[in-house]
């Protein structure tokens, strides 16, 4: 059973500073990976989505990178901001519904 | 604007009594589904649906029953609720159930007494 595990489950950084995000899934077979953000009490909002054929996607600030074969994605945010403080999930799709990590959740300090 | 609507978006009820929750999307989206999120458990699926009529059972479907009539709405169904089905319910679609980026609803937390 797909098992996805996201380290560390919270990080306060100083604004400005770049950060990765972990992300860990224990069976290779996978169609996609997904990284999303959630602000408290609020939906998920898609940030990057990875096919399995991709090592990595970008999006402005955000990088994602995925290593199909040794089970990892990371998710680098560049020049921090407050604005960046919420909770990243990432979603690993396989022949399995869509399994979820807990989450890491992100306070980026002024 | 392309979204995925919930409603309602908050719901205090009562132990057995039947509720829905609706999700719609207006995207044309084939595949849609429903989550729970829980503190400490993450988001869980609860249902699934490939297109119009079409539905499966996700991880944790005790309790739950959807229906797929139309292929913009995905409405889930507690037809005797429980105080163990409070949670923050998810709905979310996408055009294809592989490779495709997932869209989420708002959220509705239940509250059941």
């Amino acid at each position: 059973k797909q098992e996805v595990t996201q380290i560390p489950a919270a990080l306060s950084v100083p604004e400005g500073e770049n950060l990765v995000l972990n992300c860990s899934f224990t069976d290779s077979a996978i169609y996609n990976l997904q990284w999303f953000r959630q602000d408290p009490g609020k939906g998920l909002t898609s940030l990057l989505l990875i096919q399995s054929s991709q090592r990595e996607q970008t999006s402005g600030r955000l990088n994602a990178s995925l290593d199909k074969s040794s089970g990892r994605s990371t998710l680098y945010i560049a020049a921090s901001q407050p604005g960046d403080s919420a909770t990243y999930l990432c979603a690993v799709l396989g022949n399995t519904p869509l399994v979820f990590g807990k989450g890491t959740r992100l306070s980026v300090i002024a | 604007e392309a979204q995925v609507t919930q409603n309602p978006r908050y719901l205090i009820t009562v132990t057995g009594k039947k509720l829905t929750v609706t999700c719609s999307q207006n995207m044309n989206h084939e595949y849609m589904s429903w989550y729970r999120q829980d503190p400490g458990l993450g988001l869980r699926q609860i249902y699934y649906s490939m297109n119009v009529e079409v539905t499966d059972k996700g991880d944790v479907p005790e309790g739950y029953k959807v229906s797929r009539k139309e292929k913009r709405n995905f409405p889930l169904i507690l037809e005797s609720p429980s105080p163990n089905q409070t949670s923050l319910y998810f709905c979310a679609s996408s055009l294809w159930r592989k490779g495709d980026t997932q869209y989420f609803g708002p959220g509705t937390r239940l509250t059941v007494l």
